[in-house]
């Protein structure tokens, strides 16, 4: 099972909107709607943020959505903010796997 | 509050064996599928692991397939992973992590800090 493929890195200025892309295939993310995305600040353990493509678990921000079209997931982090500076990783369940991850993606707040 | 301790790491030559632990606290552990995710230095997370909650059912990745068990003691909320044959590759932070359904594979709500297993002669 192949990892997901993010970008590897996506910028914004504080305020704005960004998009992290979760792409994978139709044995994966187009598949099941069993996307979830986790962020991970330097040293610390990674914490769920997005689970079944869009919902947001108790505590997190509204400011994080998921969505999904076809072989690919998005996450979006609208009024981006200096804590929101971090690595993020998508994760979908798979045919052959119950959990294959994304490549990460660092999200950098200029 | 709810709470995943892992234990058990440390250096190991290649070849050699290790066996993690993780103490879970805060939730009705036997109700809820558990897993192992590993990050090697500066890379991305990879899951290793996966047992249903009942124990009956578990999941491997194709890399630690026949070298690695995983085990659950429902009755001391404890999560297990027995690592053999140990190679250099395995070297990762491992984390606990503790899966939002019974079953496995639709997201880990909650995780532990991590333990450092280093595999070098």
């Amino acid at each position: 099972q192949s990892a997901l493929t993010q970008p590897a890195s996506v910028s914004g200025s504080p305020g704005q909107s960004i998009t992290i892309s979760c792409t994978g295939t139709s044995s994966d993310v187009g598949a099941y709607n069993y996307v979830s995305w986790y962020q991970q600040h330097p040293g610390k353990a990674p914490k769920l943020m997005i689970y079944d493509v869009s919902n947001r678990p108790s505590g997190v921000s509204n400011r994080f959505s998921g969505s999904k079209s076809g072989n690919t997931a998005s996450l979006t982090i609208s009024g981006l903010q200096a804590e929101d500076e971090a690595d993020f990783y998508c994760s979908s369940y798979a045919t052959s796997s119950p959990y294959v991850f994304g490549t990460g993606t660092k999200v950098t707040v200029l | 509050e709810v709470q995943l301790w892992e234990s058990g790491g440390g250096l190991v030559q290649p070849g050699g064996s290790l066996r993690l632990s993780c103490a879970a606290s805060g939730f009705t552990f036997s109700s809820s599928a558990m897993s192992w995710v590993r990050q090697a230095p500066g890379k991305g997370l990879e899951w290793v692991s996966s047992i249903i909650g009942s124990g009956t059912t578990t999941h491997y990745v194709d890399s630690v397939k026949g070298r690695f068990t995983i085990s659950r003691d429902n009755y001391k909320n404890t999560l297990h992973l027995q690592m053999n044959s140990l190679r250099a590759e395995d070297t990762a932070v491992y984390y606990c992590a503790k899966d939002r359904a019974y079953s496995y594979g639709l997201g880990m709500d909650v995780w532990g800090q991590g333990t450092t297993v280093t595999v070098s002669s």
